[in-house]
């Protein structure tokens, strides 16, 4: 199973609401991440979870805060968000972090429109 | 710093023709280097992979070669298809949990 799964799909939300996007994988992968796509772009890194701890975040506003529960799973809990935060939000995890560049393995996103 | 430089698109074929999708990149020591496609509406999946010089990545006819003496990753394909019409994103890890992505370049393959 090379599988990540991301949750919602698409997630429609105005600017005074709370969600939340969901990431799992269970291939046994210790590092997560957080990307945001715009149209046209190439992902930006937003946050990384390594052992199930917040090693990098990418100066990102605190209306995004991450989670990590246990090491299958990572959230992205969303609030006051703004029309420019309407983006491809993507999972991405790998075998480990360290010294070692192992390849990302990518969810199929979550489309954020933010009315 | 690091970067990857892609040549720009769209890359427009007819079905069975040649592809190259060139790469250069920027680093200090020895990053690894990776082909990533992204399909419409689709995230991103790994292509090929090469982890030190001359390598060779290979995955579903695509190829490509690192090379350290042109610092260059080129993606080729011998006989190109419809379904193969995605964004291709060139990238390097040379610092742990950091990929470097290119701008991306899409292609697109006509019957």
């Amino acid at each position: 199973d090379t599988e990540v799964t991301q949750t919602p799909k698409h997630l429609v939300m105005g600017m005074t609401n709370k969600k939340s996007l969901k990431c799992e994988q269970h291939m046994g992968h210790r590092a997560m991440y957080w990307y945001k796509q715009k149209a046209k772009k190439p992902p930006e890194l937003m946050f990384v979870y390594s052992y199930e701890k917040l090693s990098i975040n990418e100066s990102v506003p605190s209306r995004f805060s991450p989670e990590c529960p246990n090491s299958s799973l990572l959230n992205l809990h969303l609030h006051a968000l703004q029309p420019e935060d309407s983006a491809l939000y993507l999972c991405a995890s790998s075998v480990r972090t360290g010294t070692d560049p192992y390849e990302q393995y990518f969810g199929p996103g979550t489309r954020l429109t933010v009315t | 710093g690091n970067s990857v430089t892609q040549m720009e698109g769209p890359v427009t074929l007819s079905e069975e023709a040649f592809l190259t999708i060139n790469c250069t990149y920027t680093a200090t020591g020895y990053p690894s280097l990776f082909w990533y496609v992204q399909y419409p509406g689709e995230g991103l999946q790994l292509l090929l992979k090469a982890t030190k010089a001359d390598d060779k990545g290979s995955n579903k006819g695509f190829e490509a070669t690192y090379r350290k003496e042109t610092t260059s990753f080129h993606l080729e394909k011998g006989s190109v298809q419809v379904s193969d019409s995605a964004v291709y994103f060139c990238a390097l890890s040379a610092v742990a949990d950091k990929l470097i992505f290119g701008t991306g370049t899409r292609l697109q393959v006509f019957p």
